[in-house]
């Protein structure tokens, strides 16, 4: 089946800064790679997501680009501000659709004011 | 209000004793998927459904059990619980046509959540 890994496990950046995360998938027929954002003891948020007939998509200061060569995809924040604290999840599917989704381990995103 | 409902949202049981967490949704979604999570090992799908009566395996499908004799609910059911069954549990749904052209969106709608403990 598939395997999502997904680096780093912790991030800390600095209020404005950007913030970066990886994602590497086993299975070329994957073709849908969403993110969701979960914020403390809450539900998982979908925030962006990309389907492989494009590299990237941007939605105000969030983009995710994707590799499919390599496959790896990423998310990529611009001006982080506090609330973008949080754990970031990535994850991939090969049936074009969301029904059978592999999940990263997260990535816990902490902006220092 | 769209939204995926989870019940219970806390459940405490002993070991073997059977139970059911329900989910529904009001959004007409086809795919309905229940998933657990546990630290460090991100969410971990469990069963997922296509339709009525079209159910999956995901990656962790022992010792649950799913039905979906309608569109709008997706119970999951616990024969026989144990310890490490302990976890937090999310329903999702999502539609199977997505929204907004090629590049639209099929993200699942995540329920609140059901934290179980087994002892």
């Amino acid at each position: 089946g598939e395997n999502v890994e997904q680096h780093p496990s912790t991030l800390s950046v600095q209020e404005g800064d950007s913030a970066v995360i990886k994602c590497t998938y086993s299975d070329s027929a994957s073709n849908y790679f969403p993110w969701y954002k979960q914020e403390l003891g809450k539900r998982p948020q979908l925030i962006i997501d990309i389907r492989s007939n494009v590299g990237e998509k941007k939605d105000q200061r969030i983009a995710v680009t994707l590799n499919k060569t390599a496959k790896h995809f990423s998310l990529h924040i611009t001006e982080t501000q506090p609330e973008d604290s949080a754990v970031y999840f990535c994850a991939a599917s090969k049936r074009g659709s969301a029904r059978q989704l592999t999940f990263g381990s997260g990535t816990q995103l902490t902006v220092l004011p | 209000e769209a939204q995926v409902t989870q019940n219970p949202r806390y459940l405490i049981t002993v070991t073997g004793k059977k139970l059911t967490v329900t989910c529904s949704q009001n959004m007409n979604h086809e795919y309905m998927s229940w998933y657990r999570q546990d630290p460090g090992l991100g969410l971990r799908q469990i069963y997922y459904s296509m339709n009525v009566e079209v159910t999956d395996k995901g990656d962790v499908p022992e010792g649950y059990k799913v039905s979906r004799k309608e569109k709008r609910n997706f119970p999951l059911i616990l024969e026989s619980p144990s310890p490490n069954q302990t976890s937090l549990y999310f329903c999702a749904s999502s539609t199977a046509q997505g929204t907004g052209g090629s590049q639209g969106s099929y993200g699942y709608t995540f329920g609140s959540g059901t934290r179980l403990t087994v002892v």
